[in-house]
């Protein structure tokens, strides 16, 4: 089956400090990649989407500048959470979606990744 | 505001049972629709895909939907106490170029011994 891996899985850092994840597509290429946050006894909210070799599309609230998104190739696309503070503490999952099944709009989910900002 | 409403539960099923997870959804033009299963603290993990209306089985599971009534369903026979978890009905959100999914908040299953 289709594997993404993300990593790390969990980070504990001081507030005003950047935190760099990583999200792969194992097995398969991967043209678009998403990001989630889920919060403590919430669902999945979307943050992004990310497209291979160009600009990321961003969800209403979701600042660009803070959270920024790379997917340079196929396999990998990156967030970046820039000065964290407490309340970007939070668990953060990639997805990614396998450019062969793209029509079935299949997304494969990475392990996820939880913040934690002192 | 496009919605995918779930009931949260917590929905408590005897094991051997047949558990049956709802869900709704406000966006006609979504094409695309998940099931996923989350055990907590965990990243979720696809269970049924489904795209035309009508039912889907795949092994224990079967999801059902009616896109008339805007209105998706996963069935899980033989219930076994592994089987609980929270479980998270997911839509595609179309037109908006990113394709993304919009989630439910999810219901939490409990299978009992």
């Amino acid at each position: 089956g289709a594997v993404v891996s993300q990593h790390p899985s969990r980070v504990i850092c001081k507030s005003g400090t950047s935190v760099k994840i990583e999200c792969r597509s194992l097995d398969f290429q991967a043209t678009t990649m998403f990001w989630y946050r889920q919060f403590p006894k919430q669902s999945l909210m979307l943050m992004a989407t990310s497209n291979e070799g160009s600009k990321a599309t961003y969800e209403q609230g979701v600042e660009k500048d803070k959270f920024l998104i790379n997917h340079a190739s196929l396999t990998l696309s990156t967030l970046t959470v820039t000065s964290a503070h407490p309340e970007d503490s939070s668990f953060y999952i990639c997805s990614a979606r396998d450019r062969g099944t793209q029509a079935k709009n299949i997304q494969y989910f990475g392990a996820g990744t939880r913040l934690s900002v002192l | 505001q496009k919605e995918v409403e779930q009931n949260s539960g917590p929905l408590s099923v005897p094991e051997g049972a047949i558990a049956s997870l709802n869900c709704t959804y406000s966006d006609r033009g979504s094409q695309s629709f998940f099931w996923y299963r989350q055990y907590s603290g965990k990243s979720p993990e696809l269970i049924m895909s489904i795209y035309s209306n009508g039912d889907k089985e795949d092994g224990r599971f079967t999801a059902q939907l009616n896109k008339a009534s805007q209105y998706v369903s996963l069935l899980i026979r033989d219930s076994q106490p592994s089987d609980s978890a929270t479980y998270l009905c997911a839509v595609n959100r179309p037109g908006g170029g990113a394709d993304g999914l919009t989630f439910g908040k999810g219901t939490h299953l409990i299978i009992q011994p």
